[in-house]
């Protein structure tokens, strides 16, 4: 049973459409993650939520909307996609975030391309 | 900001070579490392995470060792092994994760 999941795994899309990218943990954590990874491999965190709170928000655009109904889902969604927004979307999970020194995990990826 | 910066960017060595990968982060105010593993279209595996009040941690062939007060971490694999070819990335939290770009293995049959 996978312990984080998102789908879908890959996206392929036109400009402008809004897209969304869906995350389920089954740990039992209290925080969930976004993490970006662009062409370069570099990977960036977007947004954390503790227990459906939002506690980080790195400079994304305000196109990006997470959404987290409860604390086992983090969803993300995407409005009026732009070429740039391609990148592998990494789901990620830990029991408490921040100072907590908790492992995360990470789910497989969503592979989003814009064209 | 915290910077994160590993080195090699890539490393190929034969079967059965011991491996050393480096990370050196600038802020060394930091609550842990962890060391990841990347397979090509997967995600991220943790291999292992080192609070900021220890040294070292080991797992079967690996061990990572922290430096906070130099800001450095270094993964040791030791024996390699073809299948330990991958992309390791090193990771600091200091209330979120900051990552480097990864050090490419190949190890060689």
């Amino acid at each position: 049973d996978t312990a984080v999941s998102q789908t879908p795994k890959y996206l392929v899309t036109q400009m402008g459409n809004d897209k969304s990218i869906k995350c389920e943990q089954n740990l039992g954590h209290d925080t969930m993650y976004w993490y970006k990874q662009d062409s370069k491999k570099f990977l960036k965190i977007m947004f954390s939520y503790n227990n459906k709170e939002l506690i980080i928000n790195e400079t994304v655009p305000n196109r990006f909307s997470p959404k987290s109904p409860d604390k086992a889902h983090l969803n993300l969604h995407i409005n009026s996609l732009e070429l740039g927004d391609s990148a592998v979307y990494f789901c990620a999970s830990s029991l408490k975030g921040g100072s907590s020194g908790n492992t995360i995990y990470f789910g497989e990826g969503s592979w989003l391309t814009v064209v | 900001k915290q910077e994160v910066t590993q080195i090699p960017a890539a490393l190929s060595v034969p079967e059965g070579e011991n491996l050393v990968l480096n990370c050196s982060f600038t802020d060394s105010a930091i609550y842990n490392l962890q060391w990841f593993r990347q397979d090509p279209g997967k995600g991220l595996t943790s291999l292992l995470l080192i609070q900021s009040s220890q040294r070292e941690q080991t797992s079967g062939r690996l061990n990572a060792s922290l430096d906070k007060s130099s800001g450095r971490s270094t993964l040791y694999i030791a024996a390699s092994q073809p299948g330990d070819s991958a992309t390791y990335l090193c990771a600091v939290n200091d209330y979120k994760l900051s990552f480097g770009a990864g050090t490419t293995v190949t190890v060689r049959a």
